[in-house]
């Protein structure tokens, strides 16, 4: 936790449906960023972005849609043209500033897609 | 690709000192060393990091060796709920031009037996 929220715990869609996950942070960062988790496997970046109304694409973008209208909010959409959306998705933010850029992660999100 | 080695699993018996080796032969010099753990289906949590000088902090104590090609986070007094993943990360310092994601690798899985 650690001030970032993400919702809901648990999402369930059926395929071909688009889906939104929330992402919010109190802690006044700059920074946010969204990762991907698959089983038994490390974090991969989907997308992130630095400031508000600017965002840029990670590793794994394809299919994943975002938005940052406020410095608070970077939710996600997983769009039908993700091709394997069955994932634990972590939302985390940074200060990036003279104190550092640690990244403090979110909950996060387990999105099953039947 | 991860630029760490860290062993797969280990042991430790509640109470002792647990102290998790990572090498990171490739380091450069504006790289940082960051420790995070992530108990099951939960976020990624941090837990310290540093550059060169041995780090403390409530949590763990973090060494790295003179030449900076591998360190040791050390849990002091481990506890069942340690009981987690450990992942050692190397990432560039602020300032460097990069995406600021953390690359995860496999991490170590840390059991703490009562």
């Amino acid at each position: 936790d650690g001030g970032i929220t993400q919702s809901p715990k648990y999402l369930f869609r059926k395929e071909g449906q688009n889906v939104t996950l929330s992402c919010e942070q109190n802690l006044n960062h700059d920074a946010m960023y969204w990762y991907r988790q698959d089983p038994g496997q490390g974090l991969r970046l989907i997308y992130y972005s630095q400031i508000v109304n600017d965002f840029q694409k990670g590793d794994i973008a394809e299919g994943y849609s975002v938005s940052r209208e406020k410095k608070e909010s970077f939710p996600l959409t997983v769009t039908s043209a993700q091709k394997n959306p069955t994932a634990f998705y972590l939302c985390a933010s940074s200060y990036e500033g003279r104190k550092g850029d640690t990244q403090y992660f979110g909950p996060g999100t387990r999105l099953t897609v039947l | 690709d991860a630029k760490t080695t860290q062993p797969p699993s280990m042991d430790c018996a509640e109470g002792r000192a647990a102290n998790l080796p990572c090498n990171h032969s490739t380091i450069s010099g504006n790289e940082y060393v960051y420790w995070y753990r992530q108990i099951h289906s939960q976020g990624p949590q941090y837990i310290i990091h540093g550059l060169k000088n041995n780090e403390t902090n409530e949590m763990a104590s973090l060494i790295i060796t003179e030449d900076r090609k591998s360190s040791t986070l050390i849990l002091p007094h481990a506890t069942l709920r340690d009981t987690a993943v450990y992942y050692c990360i190397v990432r560039p310092g602020r300032g460097s031009s990069n995406t600021g994601k953390l690359i995860f690798g496999q991490g170590t899985t840390l059991q703490v037996k009562p």
